[in-house]
């Protein structure tokens, strides 16, 4: 079946330390994007990545790293930086994001719950 | 301000009756969704519009563009609607990335 996993579903981690979280798809999307949502906000752009090889820092990157070496996969690193890592991560893709005005539909994961102990 | 408001914050509602979910917007705009997000936690996709109205099943996804204004709608509610709907618009931009409202709380009882 073609769609989107996150994994793992909870992850629980000590401060200081960094965690990685996976997002891989298997729907053949160029586009893919992290979001952060905290109980009572909307969801926050991350990063995101329009093509193989290349991405661009969201609205709230700082104490986060990305990778697409990959067209596929989509990892994101929680860093040590990062003030307030406690949250759920979900991860979506798109068929492309660099089209004019595109509008294509963004399909998301099931999300993974970070907890820092 | 936020530039994409959701009202009501949350909702409850007796199983059959019709539910409307509001969403204003304060940007330019080529698209706009509607999200529906389970208890735990995964999203879907419900609809997307850019102009006039949408049907799905009992859900009808409406824009004034004009007024900058989306509404849901859920005919016949029931308990397995239950769920937070979302509302994200796509700005105008060339590169316009989602920004997302804070999500409206529906509770369905039987």
């Amino acid at each position: 079946d073609g769609g989107i996993t996150q994994s793992p579903k909870y992850l629980f981690r000590k401060e200081g330390q960094n965690v990685t979280l996976s997002c891989e798809q298997n729907l053949n999307h160029d586009a893919m994007y992290w979001y952060r949502q905290d109980p009572g906000q909307g969801l926050r752009l991350i990063y995101y990545s329009q093509i193989v090889n290349d991405f661009q820092k969201g609205d709230i990157a700082e104490g986060y790293s990305v990778s697409r070496e990959k067209k596929e996969s989509f990892p994101l690193t929680v860093t040590s930086a990062q003030k307030n890592p406690t949250a759920f991560y979900l991860c979506a893709s798109s068929m492309s994001s660099m089209r004019l005005g595109s509008t294509d539909t963004q399909y998301f994961g099931p999300g993974t719950r970070l907890t820092v102990l | 301000k936020n530039e994409v408001e959701q009202s009501p914050q949350n909702l409850t509602a007796q199983e059959g009756e019709f539910i409307t979910i509001n969403c204003s917007y304060s940007v330019g705009i080529s698209a706009l969704h509607w999200l529906q997000q389970h208890p735990g936690g995964g999203i879907v996709s419900l609809f997307m519009l850019s102009s006039g109205k949408k049907k799905h099943g009992r859900l009808i996804a409406t824009i004034n563009i004009q007024e900058k204004h989306s509404s849901l709608h859920i005919t016949a509610s029931h308990p397995r609607d239950s769920a937070v709907y979302i509302c994200a618009v796509r700005s105008g931009g060339s590169q316009g990335n989602l920004i997302f409202g804070k999500g409206t709380k529906l509770s369905v009882k039987p």
